[in-house]
């Protein structure tokens, strides 16, 4: 167990949705991460959150916005779903976000029909 | 993004046997680590290097840290059908050190 919760563990949804993915950090985290892994990918950055502020942006789409909230939880929202968006969606975090290692959720499987 | 270049793709080997894959990139890195992830799980922390030269151990696995910083190595000795899952390499590049790159993962098999 990582410390990293994520919520819901899988979300079936159909396209043109709006979704809310959950992530609570390990205590005394203070950096979040969301990546995306499609089906045998490997893992893609989408945006990183350290204490409340927006830290660097990967591969994230337009659609797809989040935030870290003060009690650092975070919240990845997709919208307009597109069935491309079926992936597994990973919460990580770390102490301070510079050379420090990431933990990993166990992720949330997302399916769009 | 630029990921890394992650080798092997894939691995089906004999319990018993030795391991190795490797990670490679264009630019210089200053961390590397090395990440299992079982079927439908997150990805483990196996092993963290920050320093050129660096070998690390965790139990049956080593990894290393290249001199040239652009590449890492992960070994597992003595393989065992627990091993089984996927690999992943990863790291922060030197241009941009809030960026996390991962390699596309080796899969590994293990025949009892």
């Amino acid at each position: 167990d990582s410390g990293v919760t994520q919520t819901p563990k899988h979300l079936i949804t159909a396209t043109g949705q709006r979704v809310t993915l959950r992530c609570s950090p390990r205590s005394g985290d203070l950096s979040v991460y969301w990546y995306q892994q499609s089906l045998d990918q490997g893992l893609q950055f989408l945006i990183q959150y350290y204490n409340g502020e927006e830290r660097a942006k990967g591969n994230i789409l337009e659609r797809f916005s989040a935030q870290q909230f003060p009690d650092l939880h975070s919240e990845l929202n997709l919208s307009s779903l597109e069935l491309g968006d079926s992936a597994l969606y990973f919460c990580a975090s770390s102490v301070s976000g510079y050379t420090d290692t990431q933990y990993f959720g166990p992720g949330t499987r997302l399916t769009v029909l | 993004g630029q990921q890394l270049n992650q080798s092997p793709q894939s691995m089906f080997i004999q319990e018993g046997e030795d391991v190795s894959m490797n990670c490679t990139s264009s630019s210089i890195f200053n961390t590397w680590l090395w990440y299992k992830q079982d079927p439908g799980e997150g990805p483990v922390l196996l092993i963290a290097l920050y320093k050129a030269g660096e070998l690390t151990s965790n139990g049956r696995l080593t990894a290393q840290f290249g001199i040239t910083r652009k590449d890492s190595f992960l070994n597992i000795s003595a393989s065992i059908p627990s091993d089984v899952g996927i690999y992943f390499c990863a790291g922060r590049p030197e241009y941009n050190n809030n960026d996390m790159r991962f390699g596309a993962g080796t899969r590994l098999t293990v025949k009892p």
